[in-house]
């Protein structure tokens, strides 16, 4: 199985300020014959069901504010939230579906600071 | 639109089997050739992949889970269905049922999701 680790755990950032969240796959998750990275984002309020931010690393959902951005190839992600708005609270998590069992992240809590 | 809601019991009995539901509407399964995925998430903790049906019956299934897990669709109904046998306090979870958000292919991501049913483990 693939095994998705996400950085920090937690976090606070003040409202407009810049939040990273880190995903790191313990194998390569970069298929080379579509040159497509297997890694997606979702965003997780409480109480309510997983929403799809990013496929493909980098490419952000239909009507995701482009204050999202996914980045990273291979083994490590990212997914940056450029100026954080009360909204945004929520807890975040990666998948990969280069290989079955498809696997997520432990998920990262964002707070407002 | 597409929206998918699942149901089933709430409380389900150790040892017992798991029987859920889930239904789709804005979309019919005979025009929709996508596969269909079950997740659940344990109170407070993250996402698990339970197993995959693509509209034409053929699953995948979480290798932790696959001795207790059956997934099946019934085109007529535009239903997919969840059985998890020998059920123990470590099933109680939230669960989804989703789409896979391409057509035809199973390494996918999810969307959209369902609002998700609870259920519990307990005698």
């Amino acid at each position: 199985d693939i095994v998705m680790t996400q950085s920090p755990d937690s976090l606070a950032v003040s409202l407009g300020e810049r939040a990273t969240i880190n995903c790191k796959s313990s194998q390569s998750v970069f298929f080379s014959s579509n040159n497509k990275n297997y890694l997606a984002w979702y965003q997780q309020k409480p109480g309510q069901r997983p929403k799809l931010l990013i496929y493909w690393a980098s490419t952000r959902e239909s009507g995701v504010p482009d204050r999202f951005s996914g980045s990273g190839s291979g083994t490590d992600f990212t997914l940056t939230i450029s100026s954080l708005q009360a909204e945004d609270v929520a807890v975040y998590y990666c998948q990969q579906h280069y290989s079955i069992p498809i696997t997520f992240g432990g998920g990262t809590k964002v707070e407002i600071k | 639109q597409l929206q998918l809601q699942e149901s089933g019991p709430g409380l389900v009995k150790p040892s017992e089997t798991l029987s859920l539901t889930c239904s789709v509407s804005g979309g019919s399964f005979n025009n929709i050739t996508h596969y269909w995925a079950w997740i659940r998430q344990p109170p407070g903790k993250g996402l698990e992949w339970i197993g995959s049906i693509y509209y034409s019956g053929s699953t995948s299934y979480n290798p932790s889970l696959k001795s207790r897990v059956t997934i099946s669709v019934d085109r007529s109904k535009n239903q997919l269905s969840l059985k998890l046998t020998s059920v123990t306090a470590a099933d109680t979870a939230v669960y989804y049922c989703a789409r896979h958000g391409t057509i035809g292919t199973l390494y996918d991501w999810f969307d959209p999701w369902g609002h998700g049913t609870l259920v519990t483990v307990s005698a």
